[in-house]
This record gives C-alpha cells, sequence and structure tokens, in this order.
C-alpha cells in the first residue's frame, strides 16, 4: 500500500462546477499536510496548507481529518486555468520528509 | 525571488555514460531533494541532503549518488546511466520545519539511448 493515495483521476469537468479531491496518508506521525499543484511540463507549486480547522483561499477549501487519515480540498466555481495535477504532500521528520500522492488530474472544459 | 535552478533542462546520454546533474537554490535552505517524476509513477525520492556534506537516502537510490560540498549546491549523479533511468529529475529545497513549502527547479529531462 502507499503511503499517500488518492483518486486516481481524471477528473473533467465544466466550467463553474465544484469538484473535490480526496487524499488518505497510512503514517499515522506525519505531521503536516499540503496541497501542491503542477501544470502539464511544469515543476510543482505550493497551492495551500492544509490544518485540522480547515482552512480556505479564495475558491479553494483544504480539510484534514487526523482521526480519519483524510485529506480533501474542494474547488468550487472551477475555471479552464484550474487545469491541472494535484498533489496531496504529506510531511514527516520536521520537513525532512516530503511524501506525495500520485496525484490527479482535473480537467475543465469550456 | 526565491530560485532552484537545474543546470540542464533536456540531456540525451548514451547508455553507460555518467551523468551529472546539478542544482543551485538561493535561499540558504538546509535541506535539498532529489526526485525522479514517472508517469503513473508520481515524483519519488532518490535522495536528500539536510546539511552541507550529509546525504540519506530515499525510495530509489540505486544507480544514484549525490553529493552536497556546499550549501546551495546538490548534484546527482548516475554513475553509468541505463535505459530506465530515462525519466525528469526534480531538484527541491526547504528550509527545515514544518512550513510545508518545497522549491523545485524546472526539472531536467534525461533521455538514455
Amino acid at each position: 500500500r502507499k503511503e499517500v493515495e488518492q483518486d486516481p483521476g481524471p477528473f473533467n469537468v465544466p466550467e463553474g462546477a465544484t469538484v473535490a479531491f480526496n487524499c488518505t496518508y497510512s503514517n499515522s506521525a506525519s505531521q503536516s499536510f499540503f496541497w501542491y499543484r503542477q501544470d502539464c511540463r511544469k515543476e510543482p507549486k505550493l497551492l495551500m496548507s492544509v490544518y485540522s480547522s480547515g482552512n480556505e483561499d479564495g475558491r479553494f477549501t483544504a480539510q484534514l481529518n487526523r482521526a480519519s487519515q483524510y485529506i480533501s480540498l474542494l474547488i468550487r466555481d472551477s475555471k479552464l486555468s484550474d487545469s491541472a495535477t494535484y498533489l496531496c504532500v504529506v510531511i514527516h521528520n520536521y520537513g525532512q520528509n516530503f511524501v506525495f500522492g500520485p496525484g490527479t488530474r482535473l480537467s475543465v472544459l469550456p | 525571488d526565491v530560485k532552484v535552478t537545474q543546470s540542464s533542462r533536456y540531456l540525451v546520454k548514451r547508455t553507460g555514460e555518467k551523468v551529472f546533474l546539478e542544482c543551485v537554490q538561493d535561499m540558504d535552505h538546509e535541506n535539498m531533494f532529489w526526485y525522479r517524476q514517472d508517469p503513473g509513477l508520481g515524483l519519488r525520492l532518490i535522495y536528500f541532503s539536510y546539511d552541507v556534506k550529509m546525504k540519506e537516502k530515499g525510495d530509489i537510490p540505486e544507480g544514484y549518488s549525490v553529493s552536497r560540498e556546499k550549501k546551495e549546491r546538490f548534484s546527482l549523479i548516475l554513475e553509468s546511466a541505463s535505459t530506465n533511468q530515462t525519466s525528469m529529475y526534480l531538484c527541491a529545497s526547504s528550509r527545515t520545519g514544518y512550513d510545508g513549502e518545497l522549491f523545485f527547479g524546472e526539472g531536467s529531462r534525461l533521455t538514455v539511448l
């Protein structure tokens, strides 16, 4: 079993749709949680952190459930520019070990 | 503007050649990482370093070595390239701590013939 698993995707949604991605992690010692975004043929970049209380950044909402070892990302009012691969990331060992999920690809269609 | 720079965007090498991939960061980060990314397999950690001259094996270190002689520079070495090392190689750096920001270079696409 992989340490970090994500919905396999791809997700093809129309503009304006709401889409949710799920991620589970197996290591209960995981300390911090993040979503990264990777555009086609580009490097991954940090999208947002994920806090236990849940957090929002514009159209993006991230949630963490430590008891279930589950992370989610909700995108509201999808834009064409949201098309990318979304990577779930967990951190161990005081920032020295980043573990990436395999990613979920999103295509927002006109 | 913070930056991680990888020396080559595209390389083509022959089986058995020695390959050097270099990475430089200008953020004074303690930690540096080398990943490879392959379709369907995601990002896999090859090696990381948390200090000068220190290195730790990641998930797939076989066939690779690394060097960190200066804080800002982390090199990946393929002693004898093989076709199964054809991949996208991504270097990254981070500060020690939990803020989660890993800064990546643009990647080096290596093809081994």
